[in-house]
């Protein structure tokens, strides 16, 4: 079965300053892959997404993903943050095929952005 | 805004007690998920409907159920509620039967708190 694993439950991140977040993946085959942010009392946004070809994704709100499949990472990264950027963000896992089993999503990771 | 609407907002309730949760999707999307997210478990999926008819089971309880509507609006039922059943519940809408390349677009949730 598919999985992900967001290490970091929370990240204190200064406001300017450089963002890495984590995820890493378990799936049987070339997976596809999403980071979505849950702002307070607001839904899933999609960020961005992977599916295949260029390992380096551009996503929206200045976002980026790189997918190494030697390391089953999908790290999300932001050069510059900025204070609306506090939230949660989750990575998931999409089924290759059909969608037969919806997203398998990681358990989040809370950003807090230091002014 | 995704163009997912859920309703209600919140909605509080006694065990044992029998609740409906309401989704329209995005105008165009044929496709229905619902996702729970509590702290213990995270954010999961529990079933999508593609055009009326069930197309996915995720982690959905005996006691919870689901359809969709010809108008494409989709309900979650949950019966014989329990405290375990507090949770925040997600719909999301796709234009297709699903699969990862079938971006989902996430409802603002309703909030249930079982008292």
């Amino acid at each position: 079965a598919q999985s992900v694993t967001q290490p970091d439950i929370h990240i204190t991140v200064s406001e300017g300053a450089s963002l890495e977040l984590r995820c890493n993946y378990s799936y049987g085959a070339t997976p596809y892959l999403f980071w979505y942010v849950q702002s307070p009392g607001q839904g899933l946004q999609l960020l961005l997404k992977y599916f295949s070809g260029d390992t380096l994704v551009q996503g929206i709100k200045g976002f980026e993903a790189e997918f190494k499949r030697s390391q089953s990472s999908f790290n999300l990264r932001k050069p510059s943050v900025h204070w609306s950027d506090a939230a949660e963000y989750f990575c998931a896992v999409g089924a290759q095929r059909g969608g037969a089993d919806g997203l398998t999503f990681g358990k989040g990771t809370h950003l807090i952005i230091q002014p | 805004d995704s163009g997912v609407t859920q309703t209600p907002k919140h909605l509080i309730t006694a065990t044992g007690q029998r609740v409906t949760l309401r989704c329209s999707p995005r105008s165009g999307d044929l496709s229905v998920y619902w996702y729970q997210q509590s702290l213990d478990q995270g954010l999961q999926f529990l079933i999508q409907y593609y055009n009326g008819e069930e197309r996915a089971k995720g982690n959905i309880l005996e006691r919870f159920s689901a359809q969709q509507f010809p108008d494409l609006h989709s309900e979650l039922n949950l019966s014989s509620l329990e405290l375990g059943d507090s949770a925040l519940y997600f719909c999301a809408s796709s234009r297709g039967p699903g699969g990862a390349t079938d971006t989902q677009y996430f409802g603002p949730g309703t909030r249930l708190t079982v008292l």
